[in-house]
């Protein structure tokens, strides 16, 4: 069965700074990774997808993702974050033969002044 | 694109009162659709899915039960809440091989 660790449960990072979240895997084949952000109250929007081909994948609002398959990783990154990005951000892994997502703890993201 | 409606937003309902909270999706047909719960400060937990009207799958035992009459319609119910179905619940679509998509949500206070 597939799962997902999302290591850091809350991250505090300066307005402007780099941030880095970090999403590790559990599953035997290729996996359909997912990071999807919440603001508080809210549903889940999508940031961005990977299912095949280039393992640097590019979303909305700024962020990327890359699969590492030998770290069994797919960590986000956004270069300079901004205070609308305050949220929990969640990873999932998903799979061609499954109806389900499996989805990591979370990790809440505080943007400071 | 698909949109997802779920209501209502808020509900406060008292321990051992019915519930019925509802699904719907525009903007894509047969989806495989989905019910989650969110408790405070933790993760995603899938309570229901269905891949088709009638067909139901349930990922955790508990008072809850889902129900689909219709292949844009998910409705989550339950006879009696108690104090744990307090909540955030989710309902999404998607199909196999593809992205899920989420509703706005239905905050549940049970008290």
């Amino acid at each position: 069965a597939q799962s997902v660790t999302q290591p850091d449960i809350h991250i505090t990072v300066s307005e402007g700074a780099s941030l880095e979240l970090r999403c590790n895997y559990s599953y035997g084949a290729t996996p359909y990774l997912f990071w999807y952000v919440q603001s508080p109250g809210q549903g889940l929007q999508l940031l961005l997808k990977y299912f095949s081909g280039d393992t640097l994948v590019q979303g909305i609002k700024g962020f990327e993702a890359e699969f590492k398959r030998s770290q069994s990783s797919f960590n986000l990154r956004k270069p300079s974050v901004h205070w609308s990005d305050a949220a929990e951000y969640f990873c999932a892994v998903g799979s061609s033969n499954d109806y389900k997502l499996s989805f990591g703890a979370g990790t809440t993201v505080t943007v400071r002044a | 694109s698909q949109t997802i409606h779920q209501w209502p937003a808020t509900l406060v309902q008292p321990v051992g009162s019915p519930l019925s909270l509802e699904c719907t999706v525009e903007g894509t047909s047969n989806p495989n659709l989905y019910w989650y719960r969110q408790a405070a400060g933790r993760g995603l937990q899938l309570l229901f899915y269905s891949v088709g009207i009638g067909q139901i799958s349930s990922e955790v035992p508990q008072n809850l039960s889902a129900s689909r009459p219709q292949d844009r319609q998910f409705i989550l119910s339950s006879k009696k809440l108690l104090l744990s179905d307090s909540g955030f619940y989710l309902c999404a679509c998607g199909q196999i091989q593809e992205t899920q998509y989420f509703g706005p949500g239905t905050r549940l206070l049970v008290l």
